[in-house]
């Protein structure tokens, strides 16, 4: 079984441009998240979907992030414009949903460095 | 006052020994008690997870979770430098379908031979 997709893996920019990042979650899992990794922390839920609905976006900064999940399978992360605080590694993760203990898969992660 | 505190910091022992990790938190919310490891450069993955209070135990690896002092654990026996990586203690609320995790700050453990 393929696990989560990410690209790209490194992500180097100057404050004040813009980026995005991809995520392809496992096929079938309706669930899918962004967290936000800052070195030394655990990381931090941005934004999940159901399918291509948001069920929980409170910890977005709205103001210069953005999420979408047009087709309820693949999603990208933008942020426009970018801090020198953004840096980090932006985690995607998705699950089968359910009250049970379904489990969160992780991709690897894209690292954002920002100058 | 965080969720979820995670201790110790960066820890560093001998090849064989013994490992205690730990987290404690603040929501009585939280039903779900899991632990990831992370790799450098790679996502987490699901280490162990406990539903209620008790104990559990995979091989070298033995959880416990005691709900009435909000108080998680982890212990690794016969530590590996396999086993170096930073370990991240993961809380989810029951009675909800989507699975949002709160982690704690993490543990970077290096095992050394």
């Amino acid at each position: 079984e393929a696990g989560v997709a990410q690209s790209p893996r490194y992500k180097i920019i100057e404050k004040r441009q813009s980026v995005a990042f991809w995520c392809n979650p496992i096929s079938g899992h309706a669930t899918l998240y962004w967290y936000q990794q800052i070195l030394g922390q655990g990381p931090k839920l941005l934004i999940q979907f159901q399918n291509n609905g948001v069920v929980d976006d409170s910890q977005l900064p709205k103001d210069r992030f953005s999420a979408e999940r047009l087709k309820g399978v693949d999603s990208t992360l933008k942020i426009q414009p970018a801090k020198l605080e953004d840096s980090a590694v932006y985690l995607c993760a998705s699950r089968i949903p359910g009250q049970g203990m379904n489990e969160q898969f992780f991709g690897p992660g894209t690292r954002l460095t920002v100058l | 006052q965080k969720e979820v505190e995670q201790d110790p910091g960066p820890l560093s022992v001998p090849e064989g020994a013994i490992v205690s990790l730990n987290c404690t938190y603040s929501n009585s919310a939280f039903q779900y008690f899991m632990w990831y490891r992370q790799y450098s450069r790679k996502g987490p993955e699901l280490l162990m997870y406990t539903y209620s209070s008790g104990n559990k135990e995979d091989g070298r690896f033995t959880a416990q979770v005691d709900k009435s002092s909000k108080y998680i654990s982890l212990f690794i026996r016969d530590s590996q430098p396999s086993d170096s990586a930073t370990y991240l203690c993961a809380l989810r609320a029951g009675g909800t379908s989507y699975g949002k995790l709160t982690f704690g700050q993490g543990t970077i453990l290096t095992v050394h031979p």
